[in-house]
């Protein structure tokens, strides 16, 4: 089955930076590859997604890449602010009509200090 | 619009005493259903998933079961709880698209 690494477990940054949560995945089936952003005692909620025709894609602050033959993806949180504080969780998976299945990473406990 | 619900919110129970969760979902028909789920500083396990009515395919073994009586409905149950079926427990939907996650159950076994 799919096996998915993220890397770090937690990264603190200053307001303003950069940020940068790496996943590696197992399965070259995978073709799906959502991040999702969870505070505190909350569900985790979708922020971003990338299918495996596109290599990178955009949403204001926030950005994914995606290297096929590497079977690596990142995110990327620019400008980061004090809202960005959560544990964001990547994901690979195959999708399709006849099932969607996710595995997820461990999760980066990303704490932005003002 | 799809919404899904999940009940309780929060669950203390006592060890060996049986657990019921409960999760359905509207605005869908036949959609993939998920349970997850998290333990304390944890990532999201997949514990079970199903693709319609009485399919349940379980991803790890262990204490818990799932059923799912109807379209819309998905169940995670006990019979007995172990301390270390304490967690955050997240129903999810998905139906050719990203998975949708309901409130979660946080499930304190004592």
């Amino acid at each position: 089955g799919e096996n998915v690494e993220q890397h770090p477990s937690t990264l603190s940054v200053q307001e303003g930076d950069s940020a940068v949560i790496k996943c590696t995945y197992s399965d070259s089936a995978s073709n799906y590859f959502p991040w999702y952003k969870q505070e505190l005692g909350k569900r985790p909620q979708l922020i971003i997604d990338i299918r495996s025709n596109v290599g990178e894609k955009k949403d204001q602050r926030i950005a994914v890449t995606l290297n096929k033959t590497a079977k690596h993806f990142s995110l990327h949180i620019t400008e980061t602010q004090p809202e960005d504080s959560a544990v964001y969780f990547c994901a690979a998976g195959f999708l399709s009509i006849k099932g969607n299945m996710l595995t997820f990473g461990g999760g980066t406990r990303l704490m932005v200090k003002p | 619009s799809q919404t899904i619900h999940q009940w309780p919110a929060t669950l203390v129970q006592p060890v060996g005493s049986p657990l019921s969760l409960e999760c359905t979902v509207e605005g869908t028909s036949n959609p993939n259903l998920y349970w997850y789920r998290q333990a304390a500083g944890r990532g999201l396990q997949l514990l079970f998933y199903s693709i319609g009515i009485g399919q349940i395919s379980s991803e790890v073994p262990q204490n818990l079961s799932a059923s799912r009586p109807q379209d819309r409905q998905f169940i995670l149950s006990s019979k007995k709880l172990l301390l270390s079926d304490s967690g955050f427990y997240l129903c999810a939907w998905a139906l050719n698209t990203e998975a949708f996650f309901g409130q979660g159950t946080r499930l304190t076994v004592v």
